[in-house]
């Protein structure tokens, strides 16, 4: 089982819609979930991060967190062109003595004009 | 505040020779952590340093090691160096709240 998990995609939407992005993870001890976007050739953005169950939001962007469940969710309100990337869902886990972060294989989001 | 930066930014590498890749973290960050990102893959945690001293280390050969400097940059080196190495390596420092920002990276390619 892979520590961290996403939907490859890519996952289309239109102009203006919602674009919902999903990552479950294996480690219930995980404290931190973190969201990044990453366009063709670039480094990893952070977008948003997370710590506690229930909703953050941060403009356009919304993240959900239920660790009972072991699952993230990133929601993109207004979609636009511009969103279109890979979001990486990253997981901070225990490893021996220290923290470090997990990351998913990402999902690309294609948002059509 | 300049961010995370990585030199070079691109290297291009034949099988057998050995690489250096450098990192500067973000101003008042102690701690540095290294990636590896294949194509099509989400980043691969490397090495993990704090206030010079290692602190975790990923599923890597031995191939593979790295130091942190008293002014907290670090080197990443790669020895013997295969065509599967070639990747973008990603170099990221932690702040306190453990909010992790990756620098622009430096993309390798192995021949």
């Amino acid at each position: 089982q892979k520590e961290v998990e996403q939907n490859s995609g890519p996952l289309s939407v239109p102009e203006g819609a919602i674009a919902s992005l999903n990552c479950t993870y294996s480690d219930r001890g995980s404290q931190s979930f973190f969201w990044y976007r990453q366009y063709s050739g670039k480094s990893p953005e952070l977008i948003m991060f997370i710590y506690s169950n229930g909703d953050k939001e941060d403009g356009r962007f919304t993240a959900q967190l239920n660790k009972a469940s072991q699952y993230v969710s990133l929601l993109i309100r207004d979609s636009q062109p511009s969103d279109s990337a890979t979001y990486l869902c990253a997981v901070n886990m225990e490893d021996t003595g220290f923290q470090k972060l997990v990351f998913g294989t990402g999902t690309r989001l294609l948002v059509s004009p | 505040d300049a961010g995370v930066t990585q030199s070079p930014t691109h290297l291009i590498k034949t099988r057998g020779q050995h690489v250096t890749l450098r990192c500067s973290p973000i101003s008042g960050h102690k701690s540095v952590s290294w990636y590896q990102q294949v194509l099509g893959q989400g980043p691969q945690f490397i090495f993990q340093y704090y206030e010079k001293e290692e602190r975790g280390r990923g599923n890597f050969p031995d191939r593979f090691s790295a130091r942190q400097f008293p002014n907290y940059s670090s080197e990443l080196n790669v020895n013997a160096l295969l065509l599967g190495d070639s990747a973008l390596y990603l170099c990221a420092s932690s702040s306190s709240m453990g909010q992790v920002s990756f620098g622009n990276g430096t993309r390798l390619t192995v021949t």
